[in-house]
């Protein structure tokens, strides 16, 4: 079946430096891929997605590119801030649901 | 515009009660779904509703969980009896669209915390 394999966590950075959060899939198909991210007392919400190979997904700095290759999503930024201490989550979307990754928890101190 | 709403925020019951979640989308959104998030894991789908209909319920343990959805608007999902197990966030999202559908972004609640002792 279908599956998401995130990076444990926490990752710990300081302010303005690069992250990467590492995602990889099993799915059967061309599944459309998405990052969600869950801040402190709040809901997921959707960060970003790809709905092909090679597409490249971007929201608030946020970037990820869809490797069919490689069968991965990492999530990628070029420099962190405090606010983004957050659970972010690699999904998949297969025929009908989502499949989530475990999370992986960012903190970001200043 | 309102989101997703859920209530209660956090239940805490004994094994062996029974319990129950309400969910009312965002207006507008056929599809509704209802997951369960365990304490170091990702969300798993238990059930999927288009309007008042089940498109998938293959997760939910249905000899304790039901879960419906009356006139295709507010959900309800009811464990009866609770089990130690059962101890997870309860979320519940809704989107505009279906599967490959580009207006398919899912909106999730806050999520009901639920504790059983």
């Amino acid at each position: 079946g279908d599956s998401v394999t995130q990076m444990e966590g926490p990752v710990t950075l300081s302010e303005e430096a690069f992250l990467t959060i590492n995602c990889t899939y099993t799915a059967t198909g061309y599944p459309s891929l998405f990052w969600y991210v869950q801040y402190p007392g709040e809901g997921l919400q959707l960060l970003l997605k790809a709905t092909k190979a090679d597409d490249k997904g971007s929201n608030k700095g946020f970037e990820a590119t869809y490797r069919k290759e490689t069968t991965s999503f990492h999530l990628e930024k070029g420099s962190v801030q405090v606010s983004d201490s957050a659970v972010y989550f690699c999904a998949l979307e297969g025929y009908s649901t989502l499949t989530f990754g475990k999370g992986t928890m960012l903190l970001v101190s200043p | 515009e309102a989101g997703v709403a859920q209530s209660p925020r956090y239940k805490i019951i004994e094994k062996r009660q029974s319990v129950a979640f309400w969910c009312n989308p965002i207006s507008g959104h056929a599809t509704l779904y209802w997951y369960q998030q365990i304490l170091g894991q990702g969300p798993k789908l238990l059930i999927q509703f288009q309007n008042n209909g089940v498109v998938d319920d293959s997760q939910l343990p249905k000899d304790r969980f039901s879960a419906e959805r009356l006139k295709g608007v507010d959900s309800t999902l009811k464990i009866q009896p609770a089990k130690l197990e059962d101890s997870a966030v309860y979320l519940c999202a809704s989107s505009f669209g279906q599967a490959f559908d580009s207006r398919r972004e899912l909106f999730f609640g806050e999520g009901s915390r639920l504790t059983v002792l």
